[in-house]
């Protein structure tokens, strides 16, 4: 079972704050963890990429791993207008040929 | 650097109409190439997937083909539209490997 699981939302969050979004996934096989934003109309782009347990930085964003809970989340700092998008979780399981697969996705609300 | 070409951007086409659409990437060597499909509302579904020249695995049955002529050459083909095969469909490309993926810019299909 290739499941992965998100809050669809909207997850509505003041500006300057931390948005944390969460993920969990079915598939114990999964290795490669990642968070895409989609944009309303446009593809996917990818924001962070995490392999293993612990949190992971890069810049406003932190990424976290919890591969005995299956849990996956983002935090965003200092949250700016700019941020409103749909956040997608992708796992990769072992081998990793048949590609990613995605959850529904999020709908974060950044409020000015 | 690696990029990626998917055209056209948007397409209305009447039901029992033939598609094709086509995915370029540049770049890289042997990628692993993804088509996914994202309908109104809903998460990414992978429809197929090439880990090379000729190699096209499905995941999900439909009336919808693929096809990889080249390396870096990726095409979705259907002899006749469904109403059904309306969406916003995604090329991507990853390294081998457990790799994040990265998507074209999408072409959104209307059919009707």
């Amino acid at each position: 079972q290739k499941e992965v699981e998100q809050n669809s939302g909207p997850l509505s969050v003041p500006e300057g704050a931390i948005a944390s979004l969460n993920c969990t996934y079915s598939d114990r096989g999964s290795q490669s963890f990642f968070w895409y934003r989609q944009y309303s109309g446009k593809s996917p782009e990818l924001i962070m990429s995490i392999y293993s347990n612990g949190d992971k930085e890069d810049g406003r964003f932190t990424a976290q791993l919890n591969k005995a809970s299956q849990y996956v989340s983002l935090l965003i700092r200092d949250s700016q207008p700019s941020d409103s998008a749909t956040y997608l979780c992708a796992v990769i399981r072992r081998g990793g040929a048949d590609g990613l697969t995605f959850g529904k996705g999020t709908h974060l609300i950044i409020q000015p | 650097s690696q990029t990626i070409h998917q055209w056209p951007a948007t397409l209305v086409q009447p039901v029992g109409s033939p598609l094709s659409l086509e995915c370029t990437v540049e770049g890289t060597s042997n990628p692993n190439l993804y088509w996914y499909r994202q309908a109104a509302g809903r998460g990414l579904q992978l429809l197929f997937y090439s880990v090379g020249i000729g190699q096209i695995s499905s995941e999900v049955p439909q009336n919808l083909s693929a096809s990889r002529p080249q390396d870096r050459q990726f095409i979705l083909s259907s002899k006749k539209l469904l109403l059904s095969d309306s969406g916003f469909y995604l090329c991507a490309f990853a390294g081998t490997g457990v790799t994040e993926a990265f998507f074209g810019q999408g072409t959104r299909l209307t059919v009707v």
